[in-house]
């Protein structure tokens, strides 16, 4: 099973600010690994597939890059909706598919 | 755009079976080559895979709970089932169905419902 761990587990920011995430693969997944989006009371939403394309409805300020084992996710200038929790997934091996254990970004 | 919806008790009582729709509308669940598949979310924690169904049958689970989970789909009504037997507190979480085209992500989900497993 391919463990996949996201730092920091907890990142406090501002409104303007760039956020960056880290989710880091026990093996290679090649670029197979894609970000999601949960905000309270709500289901995942995909924001990145494949390690840097965005999903469809997605803004140009989420970005993401890396291969093999370790990946970014970066938004460029926080607006106030983006502050939520993020989840990196691998398809890579599967099954299982994996998730991290999330990135809290919160309003500093 | 397809919708999914999640039904079934909010209660399970220890050692019995969970038992989960998810219904489909807006698509037909055996067309499109998709993967129909379950994801829980302990409260306060983390997205864990339970396993996933080929539109054409085929089951694919995660090893820890293999033994206890079956999905099935019931194309005649568009939807697809969760049971997971054997329940203890461990298997309280938020318990969401999702959809999956080969080769990519979950790319549309349902909206999730709390099962709490309780005496």
């Amino acid at each position: 099973e391919i463990v996949l761990t996201q730092s920091p587990a907890t990142l406090s920011l501002s409104p303007g600010e760039r956020a960056t995430l880290s989710c880091r693969a026990s093996q290679s997944v090649s670029t197979y690994l894609a970000w999601y989006q949960q905000k309270p009371g709500q289901a995942p939403r995909l924001l990145i597939y494949d390690a840097s394309n965005r999903a469809t409805g997605i803004p140009a300020r989420f970005s993401g890059s890396g291969s093999g084992t370790d990946f970014t996710l970066t938004i460029s200038s926080l607006e106030p909706e983006d502050f939520a929790v993020y989840y990196c997934q691998q398809r890579s091996n599967w099954p299982p598919f994996t998730f991290g254990q999330g990135t809290r970004l919160e309003i500093k | 755009q397809v919708q999914l919806q999640v039904s079934g008790p909010g209660l399970v009582k220890p050692s019995e079976t969970l038992s989960l729709t998810c219904t489909v509308s807006g698509g037909s669940i055996s067309s499109g080559g998709y993967y129909w598949g379950w994801i829980r979310q302990p409260p306060g924690k983390g997205l864990e895979w339970i396993g996933t169904i080929y539109y054409n049958g085929n089951t694919y689970y995660d090893p820890s709970l293999k033994s206890r989970v079956t999905i099935s789909v019931d194309k005649s009504k568009n939807q697809f089932s969760l049971k997971l037997n054997s329940v203890t507190a461990a298997d309280t979480a938020v318990y969401y169905c999702a959809r999956r085209y080969p080769g990519t992500y979950f790319d549309s989900w349902g909206q999730g419902t709390l099962v709490t497993v309780s005496s």
